[in-house]
C-alpha cells in the first residue's frame, strides 16, 4: 500500500542547477498538489492538477513547472535553482476528502 | 482572502490536556481537518469534522467547532510524549478544484 511516493528524499543543489522532484500515487486520485513547507510558514501551494493533462498555479508558482501526463505522476521541476527555493517539498493527492501526503523532499540550494 | 491562523508553539506536561486552537476565514468550508506531522515525516490525517457539527470525539481527541466565530480547536486528553509533533489545521473549499488551506502549524512539546 504505497500511497504517495516522492523522490528524492534529500538533495543539495548549486545555484542555477535544475532538477525534478518526482511524485507518484497509486490511489487513482484525480487531484494532486505540490506544497512547500518553510519553518513557521505552514504549507504554501505551488501547483495543482485536477486530472491528467490539466495543471494550474497555486500561491507560489514562480521558479517551478509541473506536468501531468498520467493520473499517477505529477513531477515538479526547478529550472534555475535559487537559495529561496531551499525548503521541504510535499506532494499530495486526494479525491476531495482526505489529502494524502508523501514523506517529503528536503532541498537545499547553495 | 482565505487564511488559517494558529499559534506556533504549545508546551504541556505529560498527562495534562493540550488544546490547540485555529481560526479560519472561509465560511463555505465543508470539512475542517487536523493533520499531525512527526519529525522528518509527511503530514497524516489525525481527525476531521464536518462543518454542520459542533463537536467530534475520537478516543483522546476532541474537536470543537464554533462556526459563528470560525474557531476550531483540538483537545488531546492525557497528552503523551509520543504526541509531540506539529499539528496543522486545514480547511477545504471547492472552486473548480478542491483547495486545502493550511495553518502555520502548532508545535506541541510534551514534557516528561
Amino acid at each position: 500500500n504505497a500511497g504517495v511516493t516522492q523522490t528524492p528524499k534529500f538533495r543539495i543543489l548549486k545555484i542555477g542547477q535544475s532538477m525534478t522532484l518526482q511524485c507518484t500515487q497509486d490511489m487513482n486520485h484525480n487531484y494532486m498538489y505540490w506544497y512547500r513547507q518553510d519553518p513557521g510558514m505552514g504549507l504554501k501551494l505551488i501547483y495543482y492538477s485536477v486530472g491528467a493533462g490539466i495543471t494550474d498555479k497555486g500561491e507560489v508558482p514562480n521558479g517551478y513547472n509541473v506536468s501531468r501526463s498520467t493520473t499517477e505522476d505529477f513531477p515538479l521541476r526547478l529550472e534555475l535553482a535559487a537559495p529561496s527555493q531551499t525548503s521541504v517539498y510535499f506532494c499530495a493527492s486526494s479525491e476531495g476528502g482526505e489529502l494524502f501526503f508523501g514523506e517529503g523532499s528536503r532541498l537545499t540550494v547553495l | 482572502g482565505e487564511d488559517v491562523e494558529q499559534s506556533l508553539f504549545l508546551s504541556v506536561r505529560e498527562g495534562d490536556s493540550s488544546v490547540i486552537n485555529c481560526t479560519y476565514t472561509d465560511s463555505s468550508s465543508t470539512y475542517l481537518y487536523w493533520y499531525k506531522q512527526e519529525p522528518g515525516a509527511g503530514l497524516q490525517l489525525l481527525t476531521y469534522i464536518f462543518s454542520n457539527m459542533d463537536m467530534k470525539q475520537d478516543q483522546r481527541l476532541t474537536v470543537l467547532l464554533n462556526k459563528k466565530d470560525k474557531h476550531l480547536s483540538l483537545r488531546i486528553a492525557d497528552t503523551q510524549t509520543g504526541d509531540s509533533a506539529i499539528y496543522f489545521c486545514a480547511e477545504i473549499s471547492f472552486s473548480g478544484t478542491y483547495k486545502y488551506i493550511f495553518g502555520t502549524g502548532t508545535r506541541l512539546k510534551v514534557l516528561a
